[in-house]
């Protein structure tokens, strides 16, 4: 199963952008990939995805690498309300089930 | 939006009590896990479901059981539940490719085991 790799957390200061890494070196060519982020006490929000081109919403950019073996989630202005853990997960729309594998995401501190 | 709900919310119940907790979503999908939590660890996946009368067993064991009689609905059922069974269950659902495989979850059913 394709699996994930990020920092167990990051700092950063409000108003900053940040800039949240994954490494997904065995990914497949029809693995989507994923962001989610926990508040807590609440259950992962999705933030966005991507299969290879770079990807902006209106919460994040997501970056991914030309080889697609990691990807960056891009917080432009973090806010004191973007502390979460954040998610980077892969998804075969084929239905594999195994690929939902969450990890331990990055816990993103955020300082006033 | 997401249109996911889970009841109850908080629920403290002496060992041995059968619990079922509820999951209901209104979008349609297809596809519908539960997840189990730890304070401040991974989720892991317990369960899921592709559709009506299909279920499977996730990556991580669990004495828990679940149906799919209906697309809205995934309840899960402890027998006699245990101190161990203590943990957050959070629900979720996916709408398959055209909705590019989101997950929506709940607010989560947060299980305390006397």
């Amino acid at each position: 199963d394709a699996k994930t790799t990020q920092p167990n957390s990051m700092e950063s200061n409000e108003e900053e952008p940040v800039h949240l890494p994954c490494n997904h070196s065995t990914i497949s060519g029809t693995d989507y990939i994923h962001w989610y982020r926990q508040l807590p006490s609440q259950g992962p929000e999705y933030v966005i995805h991507g299969l290879t081109s770079n990807v902006n919403n209106r919460m994040a950019s997501l970056a991914i690498a030309e080889d697609r073996k990691s990807s960056t989630l891009i917080l432009h202005r973090a806010t004191l309300r973007d502390a979460a853990v954040y998610y980077c997960i892969l998804m075969n729309y084929g239905g594999s089930q195994g690929n939902l594998i969450f990890g331990k995401g990055t816990k993103l501190s955020v300082k006033p | 939006e997401a249109d996911i709900y889970q009841t109850p919310r908080y629920l403290v119940i002496g060992t041995g009590k059968k619990i079922t907790l509820e999951c209901s979503q209104t979008m349609g999908h297809d596809k519908m896990y539960w997840y189990q939590q730890d304070p401040g660890m991974e989720l892991h996946l317990i369960h899921y479901s592709y559709g009506v009368n299909s279920t499977e067993k996730g990556d991580l064991s669990s004495e828990s059981t679940v149906s799919r009689i209906r697309t809205e609905h995934f309840p899960l059922t402890l027998e006699s539940a245990r101190p161990s069974h203590t943990s957050q269950y959070l629900c979720a659902s996916s709408g398959g490719f055209r909705a590019q495989g989101k997950l929506f979850f709940g607010s989560g059913t947060q299980l305390s085991v006397l």
